[in-house]
């Protein structure tokens, strides 16, 4: 079993959709929980942090679930530029150091 | 300015060569990384130096070596490449070796034919 899984999409939507992406995690001992952003053929970049009350950053909405160990993003009013594959991210006590637990990415395509 | 820098951008070699990434960090953290991605864009962690003293080496082969002169500068060497070496290395960097923010570089293109 993957560590961190995710839906890998796509997720064909149109301009001013609302879409929602989910993560699951394996490890209990997650202590963190991130949403980073890669476009094609750049580096992955912080897109959010996801709290336990769950947080939200003008139209993304990040929540947390650790009794289920289960995380969303969700995207309101989607703009062509939110096209890009959606990495869920946990950091992890393992082996005797702190380490970011990357999904294999959600892509997203808005359409106009 | 940039933050994380790689070079080279690209790299295609044959099989069997000795290669280096560099990776140089102007943001003053103490923490480093190396991170490949495969062509299922699965991004894993290899190594990982905290002021210049390996605190992470997965399980990967010994044909890479990460060499760490100072703490804003951490290369990967490869010997001896295979074609199932060709990915996308990142580097990345945090303040610290517990700071859940990193910051990525451009990425390195390996193809190895």
């Amino acid at each position: 079993r993957k560590e961190v899984e995710q839906d890998p999409g796509p997720f064909n939507v149109p301009e001013g959709a609302t879409v929602a992406f989910n993560c699951t995690y394996s490890n209990s001992a997650s202590q963190s929980f991130f949403w980073y952003r890669q476009d094609c053929r750049k580096e992955p970049k912080l897109l959010m942090s996801v709290y336990s009350s769950g947080n939200e950053d003008g139209r993304f909405t990040a929540q947390l679930n650790r009794a289920s160990q289960y995380i969303s993003l969700l995207i309101r009013d989607s703009k062509l530029s939110d096209s890009a594959t959606y990495l869920c991210v946990v950091n992890a006590w393992m082996d005797s150091s702190y380490k970011l637990i990357f999904g294999s990415g959600t892509r997203l395509l808005v359409r106009p | 300015d940039t933050a994380v820098s790689q070079t080279p951008k690209y790299l295609v070699t044959q099989m069997g060569n000795d290669k280096s990434i560099k990776c140089e960090q102007n943001l003053g953290h103490d923490t480093m990384y190396w991170y490949k991605q495969d062509s299922k864009k699965f991004l894993k962690i290899m190594f990982s130096y905290n002021n210049k003293e390996l605190i992470i080496n997965e399980t990967v082969p010994n044909r890479f070596s990460p060499k760490s002169p100072d703490k804003a500068h951490l290369n990967l060497h490869i010997n001896s490449l295979e074609l199932g070496d060709s990915a996308v290395y990142f580097c990345a960097s945090s303040p610290g070796e517990r700071t859940d923010t990193q910051y990525f570089g451009p990425g390195t293109r390996l193809t190895v034919l």
